[in-house]
C-alpha cells in the first residue's frame, strides 16, 4: 500500500506568511494528488486537484506542485480564514491521506 | 448541484448492528466512485473503502476488510456503510464523498454522520 506523509504536523504562522506544507509518496503516484482543507466540524474542502490544478472557488493564494512522489502546498500569504487543518491526498486505485497539518495563528 | 445527504446521527451500544447511508443528486450516481472516510475524534482522515456504484466494485483499506460492509443501490442513488456488530473504537464522524470524473478526485462530499457508541 502507497502510504503519504506530510510536514510539518503543526505549523505556527501569522497572517500575511507564506506557508509551505509538504507530502511525500511512498511509490511514484504521478500527479494523482489532491489537498484538503478542514475546519472544525465542517467536510474537508478540496483546494488542488493532479497536484496543481486549482479547484474553482479558490483563491489564487493557494498553489500546488511536484509529481511522482514530492509535493507541496503553498500558501502565499495567510490570511485569517486560512487557519485551519490541511490533507494531502493521493486518489488513484484507491484513496490514502496524509496524517494532515495544523495551521495555527503564532 | 451535486449533492450528497447523509443519514442523521446514531448513538448505539457495543454489539450492536448499524448501517449509515449517503444519497446522492445531480449526477449520473452509477458511474463515480464513491468513498467512505473515517474521521475519530480530533484524528485525521481514514479511507475505508471506495465502490463502484455501476457494478458493486468495492476496494476496503485492510484496516478496515471484514469489518464493515460498502454497498450501493443504484436504483435509489444511495451508498451505504454497515457493521455488524459495533466497538466503542467505532464512535468516529463518517464522510462520504464523489470522486469526480475529470480527474480531479473527492470534489464532493457529505456532511457526515456521527456515529456514538457507548454502553
Amino acid at each position: 500500500d502507497i502510504q503519504m506523509t506530510q510536514s510539518p504536523s503543526t505549523l505556527s504562522a501569522s497572517v500575511g506568511d507564506r506557508v509551505t506544507i509538504t507530502c511525500r509518496a511512498s511509490q511514484n503516484i504521478r500527479t494523482w494528488l489532491a489537498w484538503f482543507q478542514q475546519k472544525p466540524g465542517k467536510a474537508p474542502r478540496l483546494l488542488i486537484y493532479k497536484a496543481s490544478t486549482l479547484e474553482t472557488g479558490v483563491p489564487s493564494r493557494f498553489s500546488g506542485s511536484g509529481s511522482g512522489t514530492d509535493f507541496t502546498l503553498t500558501i502565499t500569504s495567510l490570511q485569517p480564514d486560512d487557519f485551519a487543518t490541511y490533507y494531502c491526498q493521493k486518489y488513484n486505485n484507491f484513496w490514502t491521506f496524509g496524517q494532515g497539518t495544523k495551521v495555527e495563528i503564532k | 448541484e451535486v449533492q450528497l445527504v447523509q443519514s442523521g446521527a446514531e448513538a448505539k451500544k457495543p454489539g450492536e448492528s448499524l448501517k449509515i447511508s449517503c444519497q446522492a443528486s445531480g449526477y449520473n450516481f452509477s458511474t463515480y466512485w464513491i468513498g467512505w472516510v473515517r474521521q475519530m475524534p480530533g484524528k485525521g482522515l481514514e479511507c475505508m473503502g471506495i465502490i463502484y456504484p455501476d457494478d458493486s466494485e468495492t476496494r476496503y483499506s485492510p484496516s478496515f476488510q471484514g469489518h464493515v460492509t460498502i454497498s450501493a443501490d443504484k436504483s435509489i442513488n444511495t451508498a451505504y456503510l454497515q457493521w455488524s456488530s459495533l466497538k466503542a473504537s467505532d464512535a468516529a464522524i463518517y464522510y462520504c464523498a464523489r470522486q469526480r470524473g475529470d480527474g480531479a478526485g473527492p470534489g464532493d462530499w457529505g456532511q457526515g454522520t456521527l456515529v456514538t457508541v457507548s454502553s
